[in-house]
């Protein structure tokens, strides 16, 4: 069964902690993105990568790193720099960076500050 | 102003009511138009592209102006599952960088 997955579903992280959430799809998808979203806003992009190897900052990278070694997987970490990170984290895929590309989501994963 | 804005709601409304959710957006160079529906606590999934002729899917029209800007969506003969949050999602112009909106909430009652 294709789709995008995330884990874990839900992430505590403690003051001054790194942490990692992983998003891996099996669609074969080039274009994967990262997202966070707020009580009752919109999502606002982190990340993306268009291709294996490459990835750019979003609206709101500062405090956040990725890396894009394998095609159908696209980690973000939440570093200590992020001093706001309690959200809720949405990865999604595209086959390719084109227009009118239909965007699929993973799941998410809730991360909560201890 | 926000790039792409919309009542946050929430529009409550009987079993069997129409409803109809406005959206307007600021980067006139914008190509590709979306409506995404998210559950509580769940992923936004598509649920209509907004074509220029305007498009139709069962009890959904979608409806894009893009004189004015704006995109609208019509639900007829609402559902107790039609119940969610419908965002409302824009390109940047060039490739597949999307905008979202804050969401249209909407609770149809029994």
């Amino acid at each position: 069964d294709g789709g995008i997955t995330q884990s874990p579903k839900y992430l505590f992280r403690k003051e001054g902690q790194n942490v990692t959430l992983s998003c891996e799809q099996n669609l074969n998808h080039d274009a994967m993105y990262w997202y966070r979203q707020d009580p009752g806003q919109g999502l606002r992009l982190i990340y993306y990568s268009q291709i294996v190897n490459d990835f750019q900052k979003g609206d709101i990278a500062e405090g956040y790193s990725v890396s894009r070694e394998k095609k159908e997987s696209f980690p973000l970490t939440v570093t200590s720099a992020q001093k706001n990170p309690t959200a809720f984290y949405l990865c999604a895929s595209t086959r390719t960076s084109g227009l009118r590309e239909t965007q699929y989501f993973g799941p998410g994963t809730r991360l909560l500050v201890l | 102003r926000k790039e792409v804005e919309q009542d946050p709601g929430p529009f409550n409304v009987p079993e069997g009511a129409t409803v109809a959710f406005n959206c307007t957006y600021s980067n006139s160079a914008s190509q590709s138009f979306f409506w995404y529906r998210q559950d509580c606590r769940k992923e936004p999934k598509l649920l209509m592209s907004v074509y220029s002729s305007g498009n139709e899917d069962g009890r959904f029209t979608a409806q894009l102006n893009r004189a004015s800007q704006y995109i609208s969506l019509l639900i007829r003969d609402s559902k107790l599952s039609d119940s969610a949050t419908y965002l409302c999602v824009v390109n940047r112009g060039a490739g597949n960088m999307l905008t979202f909106g804050g969401g249209t909430r909407l609770m149809v009652k029994p």
